[in-house]
């Protein structure tokens, strides 16, 4: 069970725009930054958003994140075949021996 | 170009050992945070451990805490995570990735920022 509450599946039709949540508790969202990441099918993870809603250079402004008290989210909008995949968020848990929790990821399909 | 290349993954039978590697370049290995990440089989993203860029600071995840060991050779730009007690909830493909740290006006933060293609490791008998 991940520590981070995503749902595990979205969908949406080309050109429409969907969202993720990722939801979490005070010692992770709620104190620190989110992150996103695509991981394309066979692929390795990548970083699409971080620190809650900073794009790194060349991903598409289609891509926008957000975070509001413990939960955060991540919005893809004029949605594109290409966009299919597994995404997840990340944060830190200020709780834990560790430093990085992940959500359990949401499988986005492009109808 | 920036590159991670995980190698060591294999087949080894319960209780066994496995040392995984991470060969970085394109960047100064010697100034980065280094993470083990792993996903298993049709499952999501489990951070594993970490290494502070000089090697003095690591965490573990309760999971692999007592069984695995993040080590780094900063002459050699390589990473790696000795795995010793094997279980079948240890399969995976195991990233290699690296940690970046910035600052703003008020705060300094750190995120995994690149990632290797990923080794796979099954523990089966």
């Amino acid at each position: 069970q991940s520590v981070l509450t995503q749902p595990p599946s979205a969908s949406g039709t080309p050109g429409q725009r969907v969202t993720i949540s990722c939801s979490g508790s005070s010692s992770n969202i709620g104190s620190n930054y989110v992150y996103w990441y695509q991981q394309l099918p066979g692929t390795a993870p990548k970083l699409l958003i971080y620190r809650n809603n900073q794009r790194p250079s060349g991903v598409p402004d289609r891509f926008s994140g957000s975070k509001s008290g413990t939960s955060a989210s991540l919005a893809i909008s004029g949605l594109r075949s290409e966009d299919e995949a597994d995404y997840y968020c990340a944060a830190w848990d200020d709780s834990l021996s560790g430093r990085w929790v992940f959500g359990g990821g949401t499988k986005l399909t492009v109808l | 170009e920036v590159q991670l290349v995980e190698s060591g993954g294999g087949l080894v039978q319960p209780g066994g050992s496995l040392r995984l590697s991470c060969a970085a370049s394109g960047f100064t290995f010697s100034s980065y945070e280094m993470n083990w990440v792993r996903q298993a089989p049709g499952k999501g993203l489990e951070w594993v451990s970490y290494i502070s860029s000089s090697g003095s600071t690591i965490y573990y995840a309760d999971s692999v805490k007592g069984r695995f060991t993040i080590s780094r050779d900063n002459a050699k730009n390589s990473l790696y995570l000795q795995m010793n007690s094997l279980r079948a909830e240890d399969t995976a493909v195991y990233y290699c990735a690296r940690e970046v740290g910035a600052a703003t006006i008020t705060s300094y933060y750190y995120y995994m920022d690149v990632w290797g293609k990923g080794t796979t490791v099954t523990v089966s008998s």
